[in-house]
């Protein structure tokens, strides 16, 4: 079945750690994106690629590094410069730039202790 | 900024009743409307989208779009507990960028 995946789905961090979220997908869609949700609040865009070996900032990217070395896979690191890092973590793809439809992994969930 | 607003509920609607619930944008030069359901520590799934004015029928829900005023709107009509999660709006705008809403929380009530 075609879908993304996101890994793991819970996780678990001590203070000044770097930890790496896992994004693959195999609908061979073209962007991909990442993003936060907070309690009571919408989705804030972290990054996007929109073609391999390229991504961009979004909206709130400062503490989180992407890559896009192949086109199936979108991995976050939440590194230890992000200061409010408890979240619930969304990596979505679309098949085009210009198509509204994202579809979503079931999303990652991180807790700093 | 452009912003996308929507009331945080929660809108609570007996079951069988109709379920109405808005979005207003800002950025006048969105082309498309997007309605997504979202339940409790679940991902976002695609319900409706909207790219032209008046109303757009699927199944039991209705998008509706009034681009002079800015809004749009989720009818959902036969309420079931099953309705009952959080809509989020989301807005493209003129960057092909999705901009969100923080959703509506509507319970539906036996």
């Amino acid at each position: 079945d075609g879908g993304i995946t996101q890994s793991p789905k819970y996780l678990f961090r001590k203070e000044g750690q770097n930890v790496t979220l896992s994004c693959e997908q195999n609908l061979n869609h073209d962007a991909m994106y990442w993003y936060r949700q907070d309690p009571g609040q919408g989705l804030r865009l972290i990054y996007y690629s929109q073609i391999v070996n390229d991504f961009q900032k979004g909206d709130i990217a400062e503490g989180y590094s992407v890559s896009r070395e192949k086109k199936e896979s979108f991995p976050l690191t939440v590194t230890s410069a992000q200061k409010n890092p408890t979240a619930f973590y969304l990596c979505a793809s679309r098949q085009g730039t210009s198509t509204g439809e994202l579809f979503f992994g079931e999303g990652s969930r991180l807790t700093v202790l | 900024q452009k912003e996308v607003e929507q009331n945080s509920g929660p809108l609570s609607v007996p079951e069988g009743a109709i379920a109405s619930l808005n979005c207003t944008y800002s950025d006048r030069g969105s082309q498309s409307f997007f309605w997504y359901r979202q339940y409790s520590g679940k991902s976002p799934e695609l319900i409706m989208f909207i790219y032209s004015n008046g109303d757009k029928e699927d199944g039991r829900f209705t998008a509706q779009l009034n681009k002079a005023s800015q809004y749009v709107s989720l009818l959902i009509r036969d309420s079931q507990p099953s309705d009952s999660a959080t809509y989020l709006c989301a807005v493209m705008d003129s960057n092909y960028q999705l901009i969100w809403g923080a959703g509506t929380k509507l319970i539906i009530k036996p």
